[in-house]
């Protein structure tokens, strides 16, 4: 069965400190990974993800994240934050398969409150 | 190009009653997703359609229905409700096709419902 643990429910943080939200994952199978955030009263928009090559990814937005498969983790850091950036985020994974009866499942994570404090 | 779009934005229903959700995807996807956001549960995946059948389903009572339509707009049904019904349901569109590209889901607005 998979899983996705984000291990803080809050984080608050003061204006131009960096930030880490973890998260960490359980598979039997490869998965792709994503990070979406949830402004207040509206959808996810997708923030970052991981679906091959290179094991740090970048959002426009200056957030980033790496996937470490041996320690089942894609944390998610900004050095600087801004007070635009507090929002509910999620961790979520999909299963790698091929096969159609999978592509649109997303596993998510209980989400992660940031606060940014002025 | 636009987003993936939901109708009604918001709704109070009473326990019993019946209600009909839409979502009509990004232009172009095939895959349309429905998860249920509450408090308590977090995000649960409902089900998924592609090219009008039903390619996924999660654990959810049977009260709880989809469909997709050959332009891939959604509707999602659910009958009967129950107080614990009060939640916000996300559609998502994707490709829906093989390929890692088809992995990304792109969320709409969500319909909040309440029951009271």
């Amino acid at each position: 069965a998979q899983s996705v643990t984000q291990l803080d429910s809050q984080v608050p943080v003061f204006e131009e400190a960096p930030v880490e939200l973890r998260c960490n994952y359980s598979s039997s199978v490869s998965v792709y990974l994503f990070w979406y955030v949830q402004y207040p009263n509206q959808g996810l928009q997708l923030l970052l993800k991981y679906l091959s090559g290179s094991t740090l990814v970048e959002s426009i937005n200056g957030f980033e994240a790496e996937f470490n498969k041996s320690q089942t983790s894609f944390h998610l850091r900004k050095p600087s934050v801004h007070i635009s950036d507090t929002a509910e985020y999620f961790c979520a994974v999909s299963l790698a398969r091929d096969r159609g009866s999978t592509l649109g499942r997303l596993y998510f994570g209980r989400g992660t409150q940031l606060t940014v404090w002025p | 190009k636009a987003g993936v779009t939901q109708t009604p934005r918001y709704l109070i229903k009473t326990r019993g009653q019946q209600v009909t959700l839409s979502c009509s995807p990004i232009s172009g996807h095939r895959s349309v997703s429905w998860y249920q956001q509450t408090p308590g549960q977090g995000l649960q995946f409902l089900f998924e359609y592609f090219s009008e059948t039903q390619r996924n389903k999660g654990n959810f009572p049977g009260r709880f229905s989809g469909r997709q339509f050959s332009n891939s707009r959604s509707e999602m049904n659910v009958s009967t409700l129950e107080l614990g019904d009060s939640a916000l349901y996300l559609c998502a569109s994707s490709l829906g096709q093989p390929g890692r590209s088809s992995y990304e889901q792109y969320f709409g607005p969500g319909t909040r419902l309440t029951v009271t």
